[in-house]
């Protein structure tokens, strides 16, 4: 079945840019989303991608993909605490109303 | 709009009690999930129901666990009898024909621990 990876933990200074990196494995992919969750609350969607599109950006937030290498990512500039939170990769299919989510990155801001 | 709510937001338990959580998803919305979020498996979907009939309940672990939803305002996820693995947050989440596919509107999740 579909897969999506992530790694877990991203750790960057306040200020710096963060980038976070997710694969996935179904070539059929339609829409790629990034959800963030705060600590005791549940997913939001932050943004997403078509999959005829590379880039997207949305103020500090860019968005790039590689749809030949099945490749996601997600550029925050000027980190903020306010930014600490897991974020989710995820996919669907278009067709299909189920998304595949990744494990979660937990990005830690620290001061 | 009040968003997805669920209740109870904590529910602690014992084992072998049965355990109901509540969902009312947000008004208009035709599509409705229940997923369940652990550190060890991370997001994983029970569930989801389209029009208030169940889609695909491939992801509900086991006859223990069972998903109603009567109408498109209220839906329950049941868990009888409750065992300590199944200690997890609980989230429900709704989407709308208009929106995004995918994008999904979560609640605040249900935090069940079973002692």
């Amino acid at each position: 079945g579909e897969d999506v990876e992530q790694s877990l933990f991203l750790s960057v200074r306040e200020g710096d840019s963060s980038v976070i990196n997710c694969t996935y494995t179904d070539s059929s992919s339609t829409y790629l989303y990034w959800y963030k969750q705060e600590p005791g609350a549940g997913l939001q969607l932050l943004t997403y991608i078509f999959s005829n599109m590379d880039m997207k950006q949305d103020q500090r937030l860019t968005v790039l993909l590689n749809k030949k290498d099945k490749h996601l990512s997600l550029r925050i500039a000027d980190t903020q605490t306010g930014d600490s939170a897991i974020y989710f990769c995820a996919e669907s299919s278009g067709s299909a109303r189920q998304l595949t989510f990744g494990s979660g990155t937990q990005l830690t801001v620290l001061p | 709009d009040a968003g997805v709510i669920q209740s109870p937001r904590h529910e602690v338990t014992e084992m072998g009690q049965e355990v109901t959580l509540r969902c009312k998803p947000i008004s208009g919305h035709n599509s409705l999930f229940w997923y369940r979020q652990t550190m060890m498996r991370g997001l994983e979907l029970l569930i989801y129901f389209n029009n208030n009939v169940p889609i695909d309940d491939s992801g509900m672990p086991e006859d223990r666990f069972s998903a109603k939803m009567p109408n498109a305002s209220f839906s329950t996820l049941k868990i009888q009898p409750s065992e300590p693995r199944d200690s997890a947050v609980y989230f429900c989440a709704s989407l709308g024909d208009r929106g995004l596919t995918g994008e999904l509107f979560f609640g605040e999740g249900s935090r069940l621990t079973v002692l």
